[in-house]
């Protein structure tokens, strides 16, 4: 059974840096074709897709964010983890991460919502 | 403003067929695959339709997609009240993204 947890802090100040990690369960993520997507939704509003790691590594960015974006992941303990620096109340919202093929994911983390606020 | 344009809300009655549209551009839909996820109250999205027309297993026949040019659309035949939730569009984009649509909340009235 492939599982997904998301963790981190569920508060976070204006121009402080974000860290997240997505727990891989009943999955390698070394298998190919596959990767780790992180995806947000702002309360009541629709889903950002902003980063994707393959399993050779390779990493893909929202172009819109990709300033503030880093992905990485440690295949041996099965997580990714994505770093978004200079938060801003805006990007309050739920934080996903989805198992697939960057387009097509299979598997998806319950989310964990994270809120911007001094 | 999602690059992806779908109606806010669709709704229908137990039984009916209702459709929900997703149009983008050259870029996006009119070059790639479409992909629609359905997210049902409080819970993770969930792969609903894949490449265009294709349903992973595990999702109803009653569901389907289609694509023509620079849009896309998603049927529900068969309406039920557990198809109640939102409903979003995805594609690649040449620009080198993934771009979802705004999403369309559908109530089953």
């Amino acid at each position: 059974q492939v599982t997904l947890k998301e963790s981190g802090p569920v508060l976070v100040k204006p121009t402080e840096t974000l860290t997240l990690t997505c727990t891989v369960s009943g999955f390698s993520l070394s298998n190919a074709r596959m990767g780790v997507s992180w995806i947000r939704q702002p309360p009541g509003k629709a889903l950002e897709w902003l980063a994707h790691i393959f399993s050779n590594d390779e990493k893909s960015y929202s172009t819109s964010l990709k300033s503030r974006l880093t992905i990485s992941k440690d295949t041996s303990k099965s997580q990714v983890v994505l770093t978004m620096t200079n938060m801003d109340p805006v990007d309050t919202a739920t934080y996903y991460c989805a198992l697939g093929t960057m387009i097509e994911f299979d598997y998806w983390g319950q989310g964990t919502l994270v809120t911007v606020s001094s | 403003q999602s690059v992806l344009t779908q109606p806010p809300s669709a709704s229908g009655t137990p039984g009916q067929r209702v459709t929900i549209s997703c149009s983008g551009s050259s870029s996006n839909i009119g070059s790639n695959y479409v992909y629609w996820y359905q997210q049902l109250p409080g819970t993770a999205p969930k792969l609903l339709i894949y490449r265009n027309n294709q349903r992973p297993s595990g999702v109803p026949d009653r569901f389907s997609g289609s694509k023509s040019g620079t849009s896309a659309s998603l049927a529900i035949s068969g309406l039920r009240s557990e198809d109640e939730a939102d409903y979003y569009c995805a594609a690649w984009d040449d620009s080198l993204s993934l771009v979802f649509g705004g999403g369309t909340k559908l109530t089953v009235l």
